[in-house]
């Protein structure tokens, strides 16, 4: 299968810093990624679609001047966590979408865990 | 909208117990896809099948199961002779819009014990 990977796996970070996650397809070529955040013992839940070279799309309650999107190329997304809080800290997981002919299929990344002190 | 439903918040069984994860979804389109997840300790999602809507076959893969039932919106998940390595979070998923709408479920934590 296709092949996503998330850098850093791991930060920390002090409150009022900001964090950037990168989100690579690294054999394909993704013009849609999505961003999802995880809290701990919780399900995920998407924060937001990002197309390459136009901007990203926020799910309700999301705020976008809080997690920048950017898409500037077909295999890498990134996402800004800016003037990061405690409440931030959770698991944030990317996926790259192949489109197909007849299906689109995501692939996830490894996923990116963000502790904010 | 499309939502997923897993009313097993935790289970426990001893090593070497069959257990079923339920997994009941709802959605409108008559397209669809189905999934399940396993997402252990270490927090990486491991995909483990994928089931279109006009497939109801069910499917064995070595000790892992499925039994899909469109009659009552359910895809369930039977782990046979289950293994302390299989403790983990396993989600169901549903995917609309030919693969663009993704939603998990809430998961489903299985603990194996020795």
């Amino acid at each position: 299968g296709a092949v996503v990977s998330q850098h850093p796996s791991r930060v920390i970070c002090k409150s009022g810093t900001s964090v950037k996650i990168e989100c690579r397809s690294l054999d394909f070529q993704a013009t849609t990624m999505f961003w999802y955040r995880q809290f701990p013992k919780q399900s995920l839940m998407l924060m937001a679609t990002s197309n390459e070279g136009s901007k990203a799309t926020y799910e309700q309650g999301v705020e976008k001047d809080k997690f920048l999107i950017n898409h500037a190329s077909l295999t890498l997304s990134t996402l800004t966590v800016t003037s990061a809080h405690p409440e931030d800290s959770s698991f944030y997981i990317c996926s790259a979408l192949i489109q197909r002919q007849v299906y689109n299929e995501q692939f996830f990344g490894p996923g990116t865990r963000l502790t904010v002190l | 909208a499309q939502k997923v439903t897993q009313a097993q918040t935790e289970i426990s069984v001893v090593e070497k117990e069959d257990v079923t994860l339920d997994c009941v979804y709802e959605t409108r389109d008559t397209t669809y896809y189905l999934f399940w997840y396993k997402q252990p300790p270490s927090g990486e999602l491991v995909f483990l099948i994928r089931r279109n809507s006009f497939d109801e076959q069910n499917e064995i893969s070595g000790r892992y199961s499925w039994n899909f039932q469109k009659s009552t919106s359910s895809f369930n998940f039977t782990i046979t002779a289950s293994q302390v390595v299989d403790s983990a979070v396993y989600f169901c998923a549903l995917s609309e819009n030919y693969g663009q709408n993704f939603v998990f479920g809430p998961g489903t934590r299985l603990s194996v014990l020795p």
